[in-house]
């Protein structure tokens, strides 16, 4: 399968544990993309990665959240100290660098996060 | 206000019929439009872009309106397997490309 790739798909954690998410992009994709997404929402951007460089970070994105990208190839997103309101469906997405205007996105299955 | 808004609806469908439905985005400066569907617990999954002269993509017709800032998906023959909730999403190159979307519209299609 050449998709991409999230571990673990569940995540149940107790309130102030750390959790530490991966995603494995598709092979040569430059973009790496972080969204969450709750119960009858949209997903909502968290941060994104051009090769190893983290560009962006969302507001969303409090300290207690970190991202990285060492190699510019799989990506993790750790929670530090996670709260209940943490609990969501993290998503990863990566995509070429293109010169057009669509930029293509593919969705790994998510990582479902469930904080007790 | 949400950057992009939808009907969360749900639009329950006869079989058979067409159904159409539309989301506003308040950022004129975005510049690409995608429609994704999700189904329950999975993943988004690009169903189709949408352009300015808008497109057909089987029983799907999108349509884009700069003008007013709305974008629109319309289903034909609607299909059971037609289930799922539609995201209309919207980028910004400036902005990194990282999508925006909205709330989602869902679609219930009944025998």
């Amino acid at each position: 399968d050449t998709g991409v790739s999230q571990n673990p798909r569940h995540k149940i954690t107790k309130r102030g544990q750390n959790v530490t998410f991966r995603c494995d992009p598709i092979s040569e994709h430059n973009r790496l993309y972080w969204y969450r997404q709750t119960l009858g929402q949209g997903p909502e951007f968290l941060t994104y990665f051009q090769n190893e460089a983290q560009l962006e970070k969302s507001r969303l994105l409090s300290d207690r959240f970190s991202a990285e990208r060492p190699k510019g190839s799989f990506s993790t997103l750790e929670i530090q100290r996670t709260e209940q309101g943490d609990s969501a469906m993290y998503l990863c997405a990566s995509s070429p660098l293109l010169a057009g205007n669509s930029y293509e996105q593919y969705f790994g299955p998510g990582t479902r996060l469930t904080v007790t | 206000r949400k950057e992009v808004e939808q009907d969360p609806g749900p639009f329950n469908v006869p079989e058979g019929a067409t159904v159409a439905f539309n989301c506003t985005y308040s950022n004129s400066a975005s510049q690409s439009f995608f429609w994704y569907r999700q189904d329950c617990r999975k993943e988004p999954k690009l169903l189709m872009s949408v352009y300015s002269s808008g497109n057909e993509d089987g029983r799907f017709t999108a349509q884009l309106n700069r003008a007013s800032q709305y974008i629109s998906l319309l289903i034909r023959d609607s299909k059971l397997s037609d289930s799922a909730t539609y995201l209309c999403v919207v980028t910004r190159e400036a902005a990194g490309n990282k999508l925006t979307f909205g709330g989602g519209t869902r679609v219930l299609v009944k025998p």
